[in-house]
């Protein structure tokens, strides 16, 4: 039971790359979140999902794509990195009747 | 979900009780309130959660006081290693949809000192 895994742990991106940052769960929780954090700041959010097919926007939405095809996944993607997405991302994932699970973060800059 | 404040950082010394306090002034009826924490920009973890009466664990202890508007986590023997930021959040009661969106402030930075 590996929990909320998150991928990569670092990445540096040049401005305009394209990149997914992978999150993977193996509890069969039905909701899964991606959250950015920016320093001295808490945690914001981006994008969540409900079940597998379902998502939705969340507080910080803008340049971020995601998709549910399965309960396991929820990949987040950067279509165009800029500057301003420099942040720690962080994934989570919350059971019906759980608290909530974080993976460990993925730490990204863009130059 | 119902907003929370948290004093910006207190200190504590190795060994003494930590108590964080947390407003939640409008909180509903059906919300909790739940504690995470985080370590040196590690993912959030969770501590302890209640709805009124008290709760106790093996990390914390969670005070909710009668009207609910307040609560106090209590770690009773703090050790250099919960230095971390602590986070106060209130929910809707589990197995509901929205009980699945956590709303974070900015915390509390607790540092134990040797």
């Amino acid at each position: 039971n590996a929990g909320v895994t998150q991928t990569p742990k670092f990445q540096v991106l040049k401005t305009g790359q394209s990149m997914t940052l992978q999150c993977a769960q193996d509890m069969n929780h039905e909701y899964m979140s991606w959250y950015r954090q920016d320093p001295g700041m808490g945690l914001r959010l981006i994008h969540y999902s409900v079940g597998a097919g379902i998502t939705d926007q969340g507080e910080v939405p803008n340049g971020y794509n995601v998709s549910r095809s399965t309960t396991e996944d929820f990949p987040l993607r950067l279509l165009s990195a800029a500057p301003s997405q420099t942040s720690v991302y962080f994934c989570a994932s919350v059971g019906r009747h759980t608290e909530a699970f974080f993976g460990q973060g993925t730490r990204l800059t863009v130059v | 979900d119902a907003k929370t404040t948290q004093p910006p950082s207190m200190d504590c010394a190795e060994g003494r009780a930590a108590n964080l306090p947390c407003n939640h002034s409008t909180i509903s009826g059906n919300e909790y309130v739940y504690w995470y924490r985080q370590i040196h920009s590690q993912g959030p973890q969770y501590i302890i959660h209640g709805l009124k009466n008290n709760e106790t664990n093996e990390m914390a202890s969670l005070i909710i006081t009668e009207d609910r508007k307040s609560s106090t986590l209590i770690l009773p023997h703090a050790t250099l290693r919960d230095t971390a930021v602590y986070y106060c959040i209130v929910r809707v009661a589990p197995g509901r949809v929205s009980n699945y969106k956590l709303t974070f402030g900015k915390g509390t930075l607790l540092t134990v000192n040797p």
